[in-house]
């Protein structure tokens, strides 16, 4: 497909079950990035990736939180013992540089609820 | 750190009618990206215009528009002869020109549009 793909689309965990989240990007994408959006709000700056080096995860709320990109593409966001917190959206966007080409692609997004 | 703030949390207009949706945004930065983004409810957000801070003529695209003072840190969004299918949450976002380009987006506003 021509647009930013993710799975699964929804995803319904115990609190304390591990969790993955995958992120298909636009190919050829450079920039890929992780947004959390809670119910109600604005999504809000997870972490960053150039190409596979992982250049900003100041936004990771835990060191639960776990995002890599080994080869450059495919992202995964891993949420380990997961808390009712964790309860969100999580958009994954890419775009095609990041040297001011600006304009981001955002994905559907993975719905994450924690019971 | 940069905000972005949308003081209306929903906004309601008739059909065929005009409406604006006020954005206001905080940096130390003078080369940045401003967006607005359209997310309809259960899905994909998608990118409505973006603006580019070192131009002085405000970007359009079709019905859509804006109003951006650099000066007074105010982008706001114009919609002409809104249509049903305009109504959906509406966030702005702030991006740096340079670096991590990631997006930092406001609270949202929600549009209704009356038949």
């Amino acid at each position: 497909g021509a647009g930013v793909s993710q799975s699964p689309r929804y995803k319904v965990a115990k609190r304390g079950q591990d969790v993955a989240l995958r992120c298909d990007p636009i190919s050829g994408h450079v920039s890929l990035f992780w947004y959390q959006q809670a119910l109600g709000q604005g999504p809000e700056f997870l972490t960053y990736f150039q190409n596979e080096a992982q250049l900003d995860k100041s936004g990771l709320p835990s060191d639960r939180f776990f995002a890599e990109r080994p080869e450059g593409s495919v992202s995964t966001l891993k949420i380990q013992r997961t808390q009712q917190e964790d309860s969100a959206v999580y958009l994954c966007a890419s775009s095609l540089a990041g040297f001011g080409a600006g304009e981001q692609y955002v994905g559907p997004g993975t719905r994450l609820t924690v019971t | 750190a940069q905000t972005v703030t949308q003081s209306q949390p929903e906004m309601s207009v008739q059909e065929a009618e005009t409406v604006t949706l006020s954005c206001t945004y905080d940096t130390s930065e003078s080369d940045y990206y401003l967006f607005w983004y359209k997310q309809p409810p259960s899905r994909q957000m998608i990118l409505v215009i973006r603006q580019e801070a070192y131009k002085q003529q405000n970007a359009t695209e079709n019905r859509f528009s804006v109003n951006f003072q650099k000066a007074a840190k105010s982008f706001s969004l114009k919609i002409s002869d809104s249509q049903l299918g305009d109504a959906a949450m509406y966030f702005c976002a702030y991006s740096p020109n340079f670096g991590n380009e990631k997006l930092t987006f406001g609270t949202g506003t929600r549009l209704t549009i009356i038949p």
